[in-house]
């Protein structure tokens, strides 16, 4: 399975933008980049996902790196809600079949 | 809601018992993916279902099974617990197993306490 790194911790102050980093030097080019976020006693939450190309949506925005072996996820404006482990998944198909495997992930601190 | 039901939400058990936990997925989901959270751990896969037939594997002990029914729920079992097992179990959904584009959707997760 492929894997990907990232920070342990990091810290933000409310209403600044927050990026993400994430590596994953050995990806292959059927893997998709997906972030979920998981929030204190509560089950993951999708958050973005991307193959190639930068992506946007309502939440967070997905920089890809030109030969895909890092990644950066953007929160805009961080808020308290936003504090959470912060995933970055490739979905990796095997054995005919997507699965996502999860690393340690970052955990986000929002200082109001 | 991620429309995913998981039940029960809590479950106390003692040392060398046998438990099932159940997953509905969310509607029009074909594929159920089970893990496993231990205190402070990250998320590990455990199983992957579609469409009732086993599709790949994780760090799943064989004390543990897992099977989805024509209806599409799933159930864990979980037996001859040890104090290890004690753990967050959630289970996810998602309509394809064979497209990366499609996202999970995460229940809220049964915490499983063995004593």
């Amino acid at each position: 399975d492929a894997k990907t790194t990232q920070p342990n911790s990091m810290e933000s102050n409310e209403e600044e933008p927050v990026h993400l980093p994430c590596n994953h030097s050995t990806i292959s080019g059927t893997d998709y980049i997906h972030w979920y976020r998981q929030l204190p006693s509560q089950g993951p939450e999708y958050v973005i996902h991307g193959l190639t190309s930068n992506v946007n949506n309502r939440m967070a925005s997905l920089a890809i790196a030109e030969d895909r072996k890092s990644s950066t996820l953007i929160l805009h404006r961080a808020t308290l809600r936003d504090a959470a482990v912060y995933y970055c998944i490739l979905r990796d198909l095997t054995s005919g079949t997507y699965k996502y495997i999860f690393g340690t992930g970052t955990r986000l601190k929002v200082l109001a | 809601d991620s429309g995913v039901t998981q039940t029960p939400k809590h479950l106390i058990t003692a040392t060398g018992q046998r438990v099932t936990l159940r997953c509905s997925p969310r509607s029009g989901d074909l594929s159920v993916y089970w893990y496993q959270q231990s205190l402070d751990q990250g998320l590990q896969f455990l199983i992957q279902y579609y469409n009732g037939e086993e599709r790949a594997k994780g760090n799943i002990l064989e004390r543990f099974s897992a099977q989805q029914f024509p209806d599409l729920h799933s159930e864990l079992n979980l037996s001859s617990l040890e104090l290890g097992d004690s753990a967050l179990y959630f289970c996810a959904s998602s309509v394809s197993a064979t497209q990366g584009a499609t996202e999970a959707f995460f229940g809220q997760g049964t915490r499983l306490t063995v004593v």
